[in-house]
């Protein structure tokens, strides 16, 4: 089975600052994704990034970058210049592939708080 | 983009009624979707898995009695709780994936209170 793990509860960040969330995750599977998923006060689930198992590049959205590290089952996401609209609670998750049938299985989370 | 509308956002039911939340794929047809449930300040935590024309997957420890799922079209899954108690109270997620390797669609929760 699948874990995912976050250990950071919380964290925050001056505003324009950058701040990085760490997440690791066990798999003994080759083919899969890793998403961070941002859920701010409304609960609604928003995607921020995603990376494929099989892309060596560490992929990038705007200020939200990640750092994957497939060997060490490594998932971390930086945010740059840190707005006042990213703090929410901040979910790392693992999917294996095909999606279909495989469901998301989500870390625990880690509350960013972004301080003015 | 794609869109995933769960209904209804809240509800309040009183103890021993059933309550039934719609999780519908708007623009895309899902044969698979995902419920979930969030306790306050916790992770999703995966209740079942619903699959169009057969029967749901759930995970060990939900009770399939307690959390019905129908799959009765390809853009709806519904998830009911019958005989609702305080303990049930909770907030529940769909998600659907539009394809075989692609990122989930989710709903907007629904925050379910039993009094």
């Amino acid at each position: 089975a699948q874990t995912v793990t976050q250990s950071q509860p919380e964290m925050s960040v001056q505003e324009a600052e950058t701040v990085t969330l760490s997440c690791t995750y066990d798999t003994s599977e080759n083919n899969y994704y890793l998403f961070w998923y941002k859920q701010p006060p409304s609960r609604q689930m928003i995607l921020v990034i995603r990376q494929e198992a099989y892309k060596q590049q560490n992929a990038t959205e705007n200020r939200f970058s990640v750092n994957f590290q497939k060997a060490a089952k490594s998932f971390s996401l930086k945010i740059s210049d840190s707005q006042l609209g990213d703090t929410a609670m901040y979910f790392c998750a693992f999917m294996k592939l095909p999606y279909n049938n495989n469901d998301m299985r989500f870390g625990a989370g880690t509350r960013l708080t972004v301080k003015p | 983009g794609a869109v995933v509308s769960q209904h209804p956002s809240r509800v309040i039911c009183k103890s021993g009624t059933s309550v039934k939340i719609e999780c519908r794929s708007l623009d895309f047809q899902a044969t698979t979707m995902f419920w979930y449930r969030q306790f306050p300040k916790q992770s999703l935590m995966l209740m079942a898995t619903s699959n169009e024309g057969s029967k749901a997957t759930y995970e060990q420890g939900v009770e399939k009695d307690k959390f019905l799922i129908n799959h009765a079209s390809l853009t709806l899954s519904t998830l009911t709780v019958t005989s609702a108690h305080p303990e049930d109270s909770s907030f529940y997620i769909c998600s659907a994936p539009m394809g075989t390797n692609t990122e989930a669609f989710f709903g907007q929760g629904t925050r379910l209170t039993v009094v």
